[in-house]
């Protein structure tokens, strides 16, 4: 079946320190691929998208992520967090040539920033 | 300013009523979108619709049900069915409906059942 994997549900990083989350995905041909943040008891926000191109894709808040094919993976890097970065991250797939389905969520990765 | 409205923030449901979450947008979006949130969950469909007047199931729609009479609202029933009613509700759109799209997200709208 096809799915996004987020695989760690909590991130605690120092202020200041380097981020990485993970997003695997199980789909045959490569995907459109999203990143979302939501603070608590609020709605999402996209940071970033990939559809094609250069595999590297900047986004708001200076969050880039990187699509590689071979690990079907796009994860989510930030070189310096910042406090107010604490928060849920949501990376969603959508299916090419699949007609109208819509977006495919993961579970999450709540991540924690500690001074 | 464009964008989603969801009301009422805060929802409280009695056993056996049906309660009705709404959501507006006013950015001329093909499709709209439900979706339940629970923790540790993520966001999980409900009902999508693709344009005014047609609808489909999402992934958990047992217990709910909506309608798109107008192309800027897609209000959402959560029916006496739902027996686990209370999490969080997100409504989305786009701007066409697709896999490609990005979805753009209400404010959310919190059900509690007293």
């Amino acid at each position: 079946a096809q799915s996004v994997t987020q695989p760690d549900i909590h991130i605690t990083v120092s202020e200041g320190a380097s981020l990485e989350l993970r997003c695997n995905y199980s789909y045959g041909a490569t995907p459109y691929l999203f990143w979302y943040v939501q603070s608590p008891g609020q709605g999402l926000q996209l940071l970033l998208k990939y559809f094609s191109g250069d595999t590297l894709v900047q986004g708001i808040k200076g969050f880039e992520a990187e699509f590689k094919r071979s690990q079907s993976s796009f994860n989510l890097r930030k070189p310096s967090v910042h406090w107010s970065d604490a928060a849920e991250y949501f990376c969603a797939v959508g299916l090419l040539n699949s007609g109208n389905t819509p977006l495919v969520f993961g579970k999450g990765t709540r991540l924690s920033v500690i001074a | 300013d464009g964008g989603i409205t969801q009301s009422p923030k805060y929802l409280f449901r009695k056993e056996g009523q049906n309660v009705t979450l709404s959501c507006e947008q006013n950015l001329n979006h093909d499709a709209m979108y439900w979706y339940r949130q629970d923790p540790g969950q993520g966001l999980r469909l409900i009902y999508y619709s693709q344009i005014v007047n047609d609808f489909q199931k999402g992934d958990i729609a047992e217990g709910y049900s909506v309608s798109r009479e107008k192309k800027e609202s897609f209000p959402l029933t959560v029916t006496s069915a739902q027996k686990n009613p209370t999490a969080f509700y997100l409504c989305a759109s786009s701007i066409a409906p697709g896999a490609g799209e990005t979805q753009y997200f209400g404010p959310g709208t919190r059900l509690l059942v007293l």
